[in-house]
Parts: structure tokens; sequence; C-alpha cells
């Protein structure tokens, strides 16, 4: 079975400060991907950045990226610059390759994140 | 554009009443999955289907029922049966349903119990 931990509920950030926003996953499987979505009080859930477990390089879109380290099980979202549209609850996911539940996204609980004029 | 649509955007069900969310998209994703998020939770799979005519039960079908009869939509019913249907319900597509492409949202539905 995956896990996804997110142990921040909440976060504040100043605006043009950096922000990291943590996430520990668990699985046995050794081909997986982990994800960000963002999702803003209207709802709609929104893909930030992949990484998967083999990639050797960390991800990185834009001002988002993802600190990978494979051997601590961790993925944390590093978010550069921030904006007072950042603000929103952010959360992270894992899919796994191979057994019965390769389908699904298993999402952790969510950290919401404030950005501060 | 390409993307995922919901609809309606909120919706009020009464005792006993079945109700259908809409769910189309028009990215030619093969694979589309129905999710719901209560407060202060993350998501959970209700159902998802591989191709057309097909459909799996994810974690928590129980009082759902979907169908998927064309390629571009997978319908979600919430049936008199779901004694808890207050929710936000969100659906996704993905190109396929196995492998490591991310997963696409639409915007949601809220559900709400008369």
């Amino acid at each position: 079975a995956q896990k996804i931990t997110q142990t921040q509920p909440g976060m504040f950030v100043q605006e043009k400060e950096a922000v990291t926003l943590d996430c520990t996953y668990d699985t046995s499987d050794q081909s997986y991907g982990l994800f960000w979505y963002k999702q803003p009080s209207s709802g709609e859930m929104i893909f930030l950045i992949y990484q998967g477990s083999y990639d050797e390089q960390n991800a990185t879109e834009g001002r988002y990226s993802l600190n990978f380290q494979k051997a601590r099980k961790s993925a944390n979202l590093v978010i550069s610059a921030s904006q007072l549209g950042d603000s929103a609850m952010y959360f992270c996911a894992m899919r796994a390759s191979s057994g019965g539940s390769n389908y699904k996204l298993t999402f952790g609980k969510g950290t919401l994140l404030t950005v501060n004029p | 554009d390409g993307g995922i649509t919901q609809s309606p955007k909120y919706l009020f069900r009464k005792e006993g009443q079945n109700v259908t969310l809409s769910c189309e998209q028009n990215l030619n994703h093969d694979a589309m999955y129905w999710y719901r998020q209560d407060p202060g939770q993350g998501l959970r799979l209700i159902y998802y289907s591989q191709i057309v005519n097909d459909f799996q039960k994810g974690d928590i079908a129980e009082g759902y029922s979907v169908s998927r009869e064309k390629k571009e939509s997978f319908p979600l019913t919430v049936t008199s049966a779901q004694k808890n249907p207050t929710a936000f319900y969100l659906c996704a597509s993905s190109i396929v349903a196995t492998g490591l492409q991310p997963q696409h949202f639409g915007d949601g539905t809220r559900l709400s119990i008369l």
C-alpha cells in the first residue's frame, strides 16, 4: 500500500520569499511517480510538477521545483519568489507503476499555504 | 481549449433522490476517474474507467454508479444508497490508466443535501 504524509497543515510566507512544503511517502514499489497539485479556494485541482522515481535530476517547472530525496523518501515542493496568487491548498500525490493500484493517485491531506503581502 | 468540463458546479439532492454529475473531456484521454473530497481531506477514488464500456470500482464505490458509453464522457450517479453524499466531487482524466502520466482535473461539483 502507498501512503503520503504532509506534516504541515498550514504554512505562511512573505511575498517574494521562497517556501518549502514537505512531503514524505511510503511504497514498496520500485517504479513510481510523485505529483504536486494546487487547489485554490475555487476548488479546481491544478497539476504543478511531476518526479519519476528513476529521474536523476530534480524536476523544475518555472517557479516550482521538487526536492527529491529517494533514500529519505521525501519529495518536497519548493516555490520560489512567492506571489499572492500562490495562496492555496497544496497536495502531494503518488502513483505506482506496478501492483493492483497503479491506476489511482494516493493523496496526502494537504498543506494550506498563505502568502502575506 | 482542451480540458475537462464538470457540471453543474453546485447540486442539491433531496432524500431518496438519485442525482447525476456530468464529466466531459476533449483531451482524447483513454482513462477517466471520479474522486470524492471531504473537508480537510485529500481525494479518494470512487470509480475509474480505462477504456470505453469498461469501468472499475475504486476505494469508496458503494452508493455510486457510472457509465462510459463514449470516450469523452464519464457521468457519475449518486444514488439514494449513498447516505452521506455531501462532498466535493472531482473528475479527472489521463492518457492511459496505467503508467505514470499525471491526471488532469475538472473544476469540480459541490453536492449538498436539502
